[in-house]
């Protein structure tokens, strides 16, 4: 079974730009989580998306948006960027649905750099 | 804030037992143990987890302390390739599958 899969996996952006990436989960996983990594802060949770709903958001400005697609696969955009927002972008996917909830499947990251 | 408290570093020989322990003092009780690991710029990879019970998978073990404050995850036999950071975990069960990382434990096998 093919793992998650996200797209670009780098990408080099100028500030005030904005970016979209993308993050198609295993398949039959409904569950799909947005992470940011970076070296001073560390792995931090964005958001997390269940059957095309936001379930729950982290701490993050307005400028950070996603969403889930009827076939589960996510995207996450960034607007109006910031030298801050170069990072590692992960996404996560699970069989989690309405009730308990599994573990998650990270794929690679798509690594952003803004200039 | 991360729930959990890991020590910044440990060095294992190849080939021996790697212990990795983990302190989650304020653990609640519908609240599990998770254990992932992250080679050097990939995505994190998903370890173990458990709930009180020890827990056994082809890839390590979890011993979780009967009281619940604390874990221990065990690599039998390290090898070069387990060098990683590894990151103890709490959460609940239901509802979210949100992971707040701490800064983890960073294991070093050498040969």
């Amino acid at each position: 079974k093919a793992g998650v899969t996200q797209t670009p996996r780098y990408l080099i952006k100028t500030r005030g730009q904005q970016v979209t990436l993308s993050c198609s989960p295993i398949s039959g996983h409904r569950s799909v989580s947005w992470y940011q990594q970076t070296p001073g802060q560390g792995l931090q949770f964005l958001f997390e998306y269940f059957s095309e709903t936001q379930r729950n958001k982290g701490n993050f400005p307005g400028r950070f948006s996603g969403r889930q697609f009827s076939n589960s696969r996510s995207e996450m955009n960034v607007s109006t960027l910031e030298l801050g927002d170069s990072a590692l972008y992960l996404c996560a996917s699970s069989l989690s649905g309405g009730g308990y909830s599994y573990e998650q499947y990270f794929g690679p990251g798509t690594r952003l750099t803004v200039t | 804030d991360a729930k959990t408290t890991q020590p910044p570093s440990m060095d294992c020989a190849e080939g021996r037992a790697a212990n990795l322990p983990c302190n989650h003092s304020t653990i609640s009780g519908n609240e599990y143990v998770y254990w992932y690991r992250q080679i050097h710029s990939q995505g994190p990879q998903y370890i173990i987890h458990g709930l009180k019970n020890n827990e056994t998978n082809e890839m390590a073990s979890l011993i979780i302390t009967e009281d619940r404050k604390s874990s221990t995850l065990i690599l039998p036999h390290a090898t070069l390739r387990d060098t990683a950071v590894y990151y103890c975990i709490v959460r609940v069960s239901y509802n979210t599958d949100k992971l707040i990382f701490g800064t983890g434990t960073r294991l070093q096998v050498f040969p």
